[in-house]
């Protein structure tokens, strides 16, 4: 199973709305909605973000939404500040039975 | 509070095994699938394997096959993550994360704190 394909990095600045892509194929991405998101500051144990998709577990941020079309799956993180800087990775579940992350994409608030 | 607390760091040479611990609390720990993601230094996450607690049933990504082996004990609600025939490129840190329904198609809502292992003659 191949990892999700993301964007090394992206940056915007501080109040800025930020997209990260995470593209897979059908047999991922494409066919299920057990897509979520991570965020990982350095250091740090990955944060849930975003679950089945567009779901934002209780205590996060609402500036943070995901949306999926085809293969590709998104993470917006909205009004950005200086504590988004960290490293995102996307995640999806298979028809191989099996789960597969993005190779990751590190944010940097200008 | 839900937490997962993992063993601590490891160090081991080429060829031996190690195996790791994941003892949950604050929740039923037979409702939710483990899972195991490992991150090698300055690397991405890599899932390796789940488990169902309530059954013992794993499954393996198809690249440990053969070489990782994932239990659970109840009693203690504590899951183990065994690897062996170790490798230099295993150096990394190893973490277990609990799934956010019953299904094994869930999300990794809770983390362990990460358990390092480092593999080295």
């Amino acid at each position: 199973q191949s990892a999700l394909t993301q964007p090394a990095s992206v940056s915007g600045s501080p109040g800025q709305s930020i997209t990260i892509s995470c593209t897979g194929t059908s047999s991922d991405v494409g066919f299920y909605n057990y897509v979520s998101w991570y965020q990982q500051h350095p250091g740090k144990v990955p944060k849930l973000m975003i679950y089945e998709v567009s779901n934002r577990p209780s205590g996060v941020s609402n500036r943070f939404s995901g949306s999926k079309s085809g293969n590709t799956a998104s993470l917006t993180i909205s009004g950005l500040q200086a504590e988004d800087e960290a490293d995102y990775y996307c995640s999806s579940y298979t028809s191989s039975n099996s789960r597969v992350f993005g190779g990751g994409t590190k944010l940097t608030v200008l | 509070q839900v937490q997962l607390v993992q063993s601590g760091a490891e160090v081991k040479k080429p060829g031996a095994s190690v195996k790791v611990s994941c003892k949950a609390s604050g929740y039923r720990f037979t409702g939710n699938y483990i899972y195991w993601v490992r991150q090698a230094p300055g690397q991405g996450l890599e899932w390796m394997a789940w488990i169902n607690p309530n059954n013992g049933g794993p499954n393996y990504a198809q690249k440990f096959q053969g070489r990782v082996t994932v239990t659970r004990d109840t009693s203690i609600s504590t899951a183990y993550m065994e690897l062996s025939r170790l490798r230099s490129d295993d150096t990394a840190v190893y973490f277990c994360a609990r799934g956010n329904s019953g299904t094994y198609k869930a999300d990794f809502d809770v983390w362990g704190q990460g358990t390092m292992v480092t593999v080295s003659s």
